[in-house]
């Protein structure tokens, strides 16, 4: 069964620490997204990236930052975590091209103190 | 800057009733359209999609309609099982390929 992996289910962090969400696909897909979701906000995008070594910043990239090494796997950055980063945060791949769903991971619920 | 949208934040539903969600896209160039399903805790799973060649298609207990001249996407599910609570939402994909997605409906089942 194919799959988008999030490291964490549950994370709590310290006002000022620098975070790491990691995400692993399996699924080849040259697209990958990091989203964040908030209750009547929706999704949204913080970054994406369309191949190893490349990033787009997304709707609300402040505050984050981004790393692709490897074609399956794009980590979220933190910098500097604070409360109004208390939030689900989704990623998601897709395959190259128009007209591909997204595969989401489970989320990582990140609860900064 | 354009959105994706659904016509109401919340929806109950008798179990064993047919449930109709509603969106409304305003990018007139996008072509294709999914939906998906979030159930508590988890991330959001596909349900199903549709491209803008046609206006129906339809799955196991679900139907998904689009009408291009409103801008109007559907979802119904057909006799709605406890199962079947969750947030749903709809997506667009305009041509710059990356998806568009609206806040949500959350749907939930009455015994």
């Amino acid at each position: 069964d194919v799959k988008v992996t999030q490291s964490s289910r549950y994370l709590v962090k310290r006002t000022g620490e620098k975070v790491f969400l990691e995400c692993v696909q399996d699924m080849d897909h040259e697209n990958m997204f990091w989203y964040r979701q908030d209750p009547g906000l929706g999704l949204r995008l913080i970054y994406f990236s369309y191949d190893v070594k490349m990033k787009e910043k997304g709707d609300i990239p402040e505050g984050y930052s981004v790393s692709r090494e490897k074609k399956e796997r794009f980590s979220l950055i933190l910098e500097s975590a604070s409360t109004n980063q208390t939030s689900m945060y989704l990623c998601a791949s897709s395959s190259r091209g128009h007209g591909y769903g997204y595969t989401f991971g489970s989320g990582t619920r990140l609860t900064v103190v | 800057g354009e959105s994706v949208g659904l016509h109401l934040p919340t929806l109950s539903v008798q179990e064993g009733d047919n449930s109709i969600i509603n969106c409304a896209y305003s990018n007139s160039a996008s072509d294709y359209f999914i939906w998906y399903k979030q159930e508590s805790g988890k991330g959001p799973q596909f349900i199903i999609d549709i491209r803008s060649n046609m206006d129906k298609r339809q799955g196991q207990r679900v139907t998904v309609l689009l009408n291009k001249t409103v801008k109007h996407l559907s979802l119904q599910i057909a006799a709605t099982q406890p199962g079947d609570s969750a947030v749903y939402f709809c997506a667009e994909n305009p041509p710059d390929y990356k998806l568009s997605f609206g806040a949500g409906t959350t749907v939930t089942v009455r015994a």
